[in-house]
């Protein structure tokens, strides 16, 4: 299993609050990406990253930031959360990107956030 | 439009018997193609891939097949087992010259073995 760790892995807050899902690598791959997946619509893409200090918005990026200061660690923000945002994050990694390479993603297993 | 859906959300087969899971997507633009599975409580995992350029691909106990005529794409597993439970799930990748590509998710599709 590739070396992905997220934390917490279980979350309950209050609306309003802010929220912080770390994701953290051994792997040293290159691109990292926040989803998040609800029932009905697979997964989406929130952000993700190529490299240390680059990120770029994916599909459903409103209300997330992110942050990636060093290669092993991608940080999803919910500055404000909302119930809308209740749902499960999967933070994934690659070692290439699409047609440049494999495109494999791995995948962590999970932080389920609860926004009440 | 971009969109990948699957066109059974809910699949059960006999132990033994053969699975088939079909993908529609829209993008003619697509040009690789995944298929991820996803036990209760974990994260997606690669199964098998499939380039454009290619019509079948085979892997141990699957076989991906890619109809690009129709934009259909199908996983079929052979001797279905129990551990073989879970949701499946293709992805597209989209080729983007002036971006990075562009992967789109399905919904899944839950496959339930009966022993």
């Amino acid at each position: 299993d590739a070396g992905i760790t997220q934390s917490p892995r279980h979350k309950v807050t209050e609306t309003g609050t802010p929220v912080t899902l770390r994701c953290h690598q051994t792997e040293n791959h290159r691109y990292m990406y926040w989803y998040r997946q609800d029932p009905g619509h697979g997964l989406r893409l929130i952000h993700y990253s190529y490299g240390v200090k680059d990120t770029d918005k994916g599909e459903v990026s409103d209300g997330y930031s992110v942050s990636r200061s060093k290669t092993e660690d991608f940080l999803l923000t919910l500055e404000s959360a909302t119930s809308s945002q209740t749902s499960v994050y999967f933070c994934a990694i690659s070692e290439s990107y699409g047609t440049s390479g494999a495109g494999e993603l791995f995948f962590g297993e999970g932080s389920r956030l609860t926004v009440l | 439009g971009e969109s990948v859906g699957l066109h059974l959300p809910t699949l059960s087969v006999q132990e033994g018997d053969n699975s088939i899971i079909n993908c529609a997507y829209s993008n003619s633009a697509s040009d690789y193609f995944i298929w991820y599975k996803q036990e209760s409580g974990k994260g997606p995992q690669f199964i098998i891939d499939i380039r454009s350029n290619m019509d079948k691909r085979q892997g141990q106990r699957v076989t991906v097949l890619l109809n690009k005529t129709v934009k259909h794409l199908s996983l079929q597993i052979a001797a279905t087992q129990p551990g073989d439970s879970a949701v499946y799930f293709c992805a597209e990748n989209i080729f983007r010259e002036t971006s990075y590509d562009k992967v789109i998710f399905g919904p899944g599709t839950s496959l339930s073995v009966i022993p």
